[in-house]
């Protein structure tokens, strides 16, 4: 059975603190690990997309990567408008099923 | 470009009764996704529509069904309700089925008494 597991469940940093985010997974044949932000009472967010070990796609202060196990979203220089919770998720077919398969997310906090 | 729309925001029912949930994709978007979040958890994964079709269901039983319409717009169904039925139902519409990330609209929060 797919499984998507991220930690820390909750993190709090101050203004400007880098950090990362973690988000490990077994889905078996991947094809693309899905990073989405949510704020509370909406949808998530889309974020980036990976689709093989080595990738790193970057936005404003957000870089995520990815290796054969496990993906990152590293959060540089953090504002207080970056906290949201940070979900990951993996599918695992590019055709047929596209179910996404997600983690319980991380819930950033940035304390000004 | 409006996004994908959901309706209605909120919901109350009571036990028992039945529930129908309204999504309207992008605009060219032809696959359609619904998932259930509870509180405090991810989305879980219920069914995916491509072209009108059922291409995936997830472990739901079936109390749960959906459809999609000729214009690509989807309603997802819940019957007999009960109180762990009250979650955050969102919808998520791509591209085409292969290889196209998801979007997700606001969603619908259902609370169940």
């Amino acid at each position: 059975e797919d499984q998507v597991t991220q930690s820390p469940e909750a993190l709090r940093l101050q203004e400007g603190e880098s950090s990362s985010l973690n988000c490990s997974y077994t889905v078996s044949g991947l094809r693309g690990l899905f990073w989405y932000r949510q704020d509370p009472g909406k949808g998530p967010e889309f974020l980036f997309t990976l689709y093989s070990a080595g990738e790193e796609k970057e936005k404003e202060r957000l870089k995520a990567t990815l290796t054969k196990k496990e993906s990152f979203l590293h959060i540089t220089a953090p504002k207080p408008e970056d906290s949201a919770t940070y979900l990951c998720a993996g599918r695992r077919s590019n055709f047929g099923n596209e179910k996404l398969t997600f983690g319980t997310g991380t819930r950033l906090t940035i304390i000004p | 470009d409006a996004g994908v729309t959901q309706s209605p925001t909120h919901l109350i029912k009571t036990r028992g009764q039945h529930v129908t949930l309204r999504c309207s994709p992008i605009s060219g978007h032809k696959s359609v996704s619904w998932y259930q979040q509870v509180l405090g958890q991810g989305p879980q994964f219920i069914f995916q529509y491509y072209e009108k079709e059922e291409r995936g269901r997830g472990n739901f039983p079936d109390r749960f069904s959906a459809r999609q319409f000729p214009n690509y717009s989807s309603e997802l169904n819940v019957n007999a309700l009960l109180l762990g039925d009250s979650a955050l139902y969102l919808c998520a519409s791509s591209l085409d089925g292969p290889g196209n990330e998801q979007f997700f609209g606001p969603g619908t929060r259902l609370t169940v008494l």
